[in-house]
């Protein structure tokens, strides 16, 4: 989705807790969902990815959920690390076009 | 980390010059994209590239020319430079584009542009 505002969301989660990514996805005709994480100063990196027709995704210490019905995508977190610390995007895919629509990102802050 | 080099890194310029970013590839992707990031907006699609010689426009390809007369090189050109255009500018490449889209991109490091 777009996002209206200057400022990133922010999220704060202590060095070991479970981090949680929300992120509202725009069209329903999306069929390609993908995370990505952007350390300072950094391009963004790949984490994964779901299609459409799943609804959960595991990586190593990463899962993504999918839920259709409220058009909500997430990105959990397993342990936070301090080398977690970044802005994550997610991006959809709108079935037809193969060109990714890229939200305005969450930064995650992980506390010692 | 996938080879791909973007130059200059930082460039600050006066509006109405023009300016030319170099994004170059080891990777022998056929795949080469151009970014913009800006607050509160993610990244943006200015144009693209499927092949040598082959390009196409992106979402905000307006006041953006691009070229790519090799496979390593994706050139991006600022005719007059304005002062919207000040961002910072990445350069992606993919291997394959099929029905779910790009697949992974990988990002160059960025170049930071400042119009005056």
């Amino acid at each position: 989705g777009e996002s209206v505002g200057l400022h990133l969301p922010t999220l704060s989660v202590q060095e070991g807790d479970n981090s949680i990514i929300n992120c509202a996805y725009s069209n329903s005709a999306s069929d390609y969902f993908i995370w990505y994480k952007q350390e300072s100063g950094k391009g963004p990196q790949f984490i994964i990815d779901i299609r459409s027709n799943m609804d959960k995704r595991q990586g190593q210490r990463v899962t993504v959920l999918l839920n259709k019905t409220v058009k909500h995508l997430s990105l959990q977190i397993a342990a936070t690390q301090p080398g977690d610390s970044a802005v994550y995007f997610c991006a959809e895919k709108i079935l037809g076009n193969y060109q990714l629509i890229w939200g305005a990102g969450t930064k995650l802050i992980i506390k010692p | 980390d996938a080879g791909i080099t973007q130059s200059p890194r930082h460039k600050v310029t006066e509006t109405g010059t023009p300016v030319t970013l170099r994004c170059h590839q080891t990777e022998n992707h056929r795949y080469m994209y151009w970014y913009r990031q800006d607050p509160g907006h993610g990244l943006r699609l200015i144009h693209y590239s499927y092949g040598v010689k082959d390009t196409d426009k992106g979402e905000v390809s307006d006041g953006y020319s691009v070229s790519r007369s090799k496979t390593e090189d994706f050139l991006l050109t600022l005719e007059s430079a304005t002062s919207s255009q000040t961002s910072v500018y990445f350069c992606a490449i993919s291997e394959t584009v099929n029905t779910w889209g790009t697949g992974e991109l990988f990002f160059g490091e960025g170049s930071r542009l400042t119009v005056l």
